[in-house]
């Protein structure tokens, strides 16, 4: 079964870090591109970060652009997202997706999504 | 950075009715564009993406058109199951993928 199972998430004081995991089977995991896209209460979607099969491209949203720092290890099959300097605007359910393409370039949609881990950030 | 809208921002409809979705980008974005849908607590699900491709699985009742900035999706006879948000996103830019702000699809 193709599967995505995210963890690490919590309650976090502002400034402070968190690191997200996301595990996957059931496919390639080192054929595909991999994407963070975090959905706050209430709200829509938005796309945070993506990471292209070789880790070669990588991207971010402008609201996490340098706090924020996505990686991956194939060998583990498995997606990070570091979270520095935290905000409570980072509250958020954090969903790990995976992408059409290898390369995290034009074109790509994101087929496989998991089930999120919340993250909470407050005093 | 190119902006994605949607309209409208919810609509009301009942079983069997023909709903249409539309979606805008601030730029061009030739045909790459995705539609997801979302209901209450789940993960989105790919509907269409390159704009009028319909993902595996999906029934044939929804489908999408358009190219350049603007695109629609299209549920021919709204069914139950169907009542959920719908998000547009854009894949043209290279490693940025933007959503729209939603569409919320409820019962009449």
């Amino acid at each position: 079964e193709v599967q995505l199972v995210e963890s690490g998430g919590g309650l976090v004081q502002p400034g402070r870090s968190l690191r997200l995991s996301c595990a996957a089977s059931g496919f390639t995991f080192d054929d595909y591109a991999m994407h963070w896209v975090r959905q706050a209460p209430g709200k829509g979607l938005e796309w945070v970060s993506g990471i292209s099969w070789n880790s070669g491209s990588i991207g971010y949203a402008d609201s996490v652009k340098g706090r924020f720092t996505i990686s991956r290890d194939n060998a583990k099959n498995s997606l990070y997202l570091q979270m520095n300097s935290l905000r409570a605007e980072d509250t958020a359910l954090y969903y790990c997706a995976k992408d059409t393409k290898s390369s995290s370039s034009r074109g790509g949609a994101f087929d496989i999504w998991g089930q999120g881990t919340m993250v909470t950030v407050s005093s | 950075d190119i902006q994605m809208t949607q309209s409208p921002s919810s609509l009301s409809a009942s079983v069997g009715d023909r709903v249409t979705i539309t979606c805008r980008a601030s730029q061009s974005i030739s045909s790459y564009l995705n539609w997801y849908q979302q209901k209450p607590g789940k993960a989105p699900k790919l509907l269409i993406y390159a704009a009028s491709s319909l993902q595996s699985g999906v029934p044939s009742r929804f489908s999408g058109s358009g190219s350049g900035t603007d695109f629609t999706l299209t549920i021919s006879s709204l069914q139950p199951e169907d009542f959920a948000t719908y998000y547009c996103q854009q894949s043209y830019s290279t490693s940025i993928f933007t959503f729209g702000p939603g569409t919320k699809v409820d019962i009449k």
